[in-house]
């Protein structure tokens, strides 16, 4: 147990909807990254969010968006859905201070169709 | 382009094996390097190398990072069928996080 946790497990969406994924970090984690790990691969990474501003962020298109609350909490959102967005997308928090080990959740599983 | 590149690809062996994973990274402004064990879906982290600490052990799991050759290695000694698991490297810069394709490792009873 990590102390991070994601929800909903699984989703299934269609073509050119929008979803969003949540993720609840560790109590004074106030980094945390979101990765999209597609089958098969290694998790890519897509942007990074400290104290609630993103500060950091890999080769994703806009249509993926991020938010972080002051309550440790985060949000990943996709608008437009394709057919590639699914994947196992994973979130990771840690706390700076504490060095670079980040705790990742379970992770939500979501399909497009 | 920044990446990383893990060797090889898949792996079994019997359990009592030992294996050496490979790691090889082409990052800019190199920060750290990071080991992760990932078994159902979440990574879990085993170690993480700098250019000041370059050599870690933990019980049976050890690692070295070769800043000269861009690389790192992950070695474990008398494996075991808990063993068996994806192993992911992780090369950072920055705000920037790079993840290799993993190395999945099946241990054989």
């Amino acid at each position: 147990e990590t102390g991070v946790t994601q929800s909903p497990t699984h989703l299934i969406k269609t073509r050119g909807q929008q979803v969003t994924l949540r993720c609840s970090s560790q109590s004074g984690h106030n980094t945390v990254s979101w990765y999209q790990q597609a089958l098969g691969q290694g998790p890519q990474f897509i942007f990074q969010y400290y104290r609630e501003e993103e500060n950091g962020r890999g080769n994703f298109p806009p249509r993926f968006s991020g938010l972080q609350f002051p309550n440790y909490s985060s949000e990943l959102n996709v608008n437009a859905l394709e057919l590639d967005d699914s994947a196992l997308y994973l979130c990771a928090s840690r706390d700076p201070s504490g060095g670079e080990t980040q705790y990742f959740g379970p992770g939500t599983r979501l399909l497009v169709l | 382009e920044d990446k990383v590149v893990q060797s090889p690809l898949s792996l079994v062996v019997h359990e009592g094996d030992t294996v050496t994973l490979n790691c090889s990274y082409e990052v800019t402004n190199f920060r750290s390097l990071l080991w992760y064990k990932q078994e159902k879906k979440a990574p879990t982290f085993l170690f993480m190398l700098t250019s000041s600490g370059i050599e870690k052990k933990s019980g049976r799991l050890s690692s070295i990072l070769d800043k000269k050759e861009l690389s790192s290695i992950l070695n474990i000694t008398a494996t075991q069928t808990g063993d068996s698991a994806i192993y992911l490297c992780e090369g950072r810069t920055g705000n920037q996080f790079y993840f290799g394709t993993g190395t999945s490792l099946t241990v054989i009873p």
